[in-house]
């Protein structure tokens, strides 16, 4: 059974680090891509960015490039989603979704567009 | 660019049909046959229903289909249940800077 599992709900202040995690299981690892979707409170699903954990390359989507970092450990199976200096807007649901292989092609990366297995969510909370 | 355009709310009663819009531009659903719809319950992580525009997933009802034309794509739920009240996200690949872009959700009332 393909499960990704997200770290626990995180309470932080502004200006503070924060890294969350996605452990995948249940499937291989490294061929599928992980994607990271936003969500604030009451509010539609935002990309954020998408990790190949079997290299290691990534794509942002624009709104979000500078603003966080993705990160993944093949030998454990789980990718990451952090931020150097938290900010206050930074405060909603993150998912951590899967994404078949086959959008690379001599390091262009398109057509994404099915997630197709979802964490659970992790809240990040962000407030002074 | 901006999210894709979704109606906000959408009822009908049981057994009834619906259909939910999702409107883009030429940059984004009118080019590319990489439309996806996912179902979201309150509280709970979202689903994927269809995928490229009209495909289902093995486990999703075949009461749920998915077309486009133009720069619009559409899920329709046939014989509406109760258990179909939810919201609902289209989401299609914008090219190889914006990448991804999401609506912004359809809330279903079956009354």
């Amino acid at each position: 059974e393909v499960q990704l599992v997200q770290s626990g709900a995180e309470v932080k202040k502004p200006g503070e680090s924060l890294k969350i995690s996605c452990e995948g299981s249940g499937y291989s690892f490294t061929t599928y891509w992980i994607a990271w979707v936003r969500q604030m409170p009451g509010k539609g699903l935002e990309w954020v960015g998408i990790i190949y954990p079997g290299d290691s390359d990534t794509r942002y989507s624009p709104s979000f490039q500078g603003q966080v970092a993705m990160s993944a450990d093949k030998s454990i199976s789980t990718a990451y989603l952090q931020w150097s200096s938290l900010k206050a807007s930074d405060t909603a649901m993150y998912y951590c979704v899967r994404h078949p292989p086959g959008i690379r092609s001599r390091g262009v990366v398109s057509g994404i567009s099915t997630f197709d297995y979802w964490g659970q969510g992790t809240l990040v909370t962000v407030s002074s | 660019q901006s999210a894709l355009t979704q109606s906000a709310s959408v009822s009908g009663s049981p057994g009834q049909s619906i259909t939910i819009s999702c409107t883009g531009t030429s940059s984004d659903v009118g080019s590319y046959n990489l439309v996806s719809w996912y179902q979201q319950y309150p509280g709970k992580a979202p689903k994927l229903m269809i995928y490229e525009v009209s495909k289902r997933p093995s486990g999703v009802s075949n009461r749920f289909s998915g077309s486009k034309s133009g720069n619009t794509a559409s899920l329709t739920i046939s014989g509406l249940q109760a258990e179909d009240e939810a919201d609902y996200y289209c989401c299609s690949y914008a090219g190889s800077s914006a990448y991804v872009l999401f609506g912004g959700g359809t809330k279903l009332t079956v009354l």
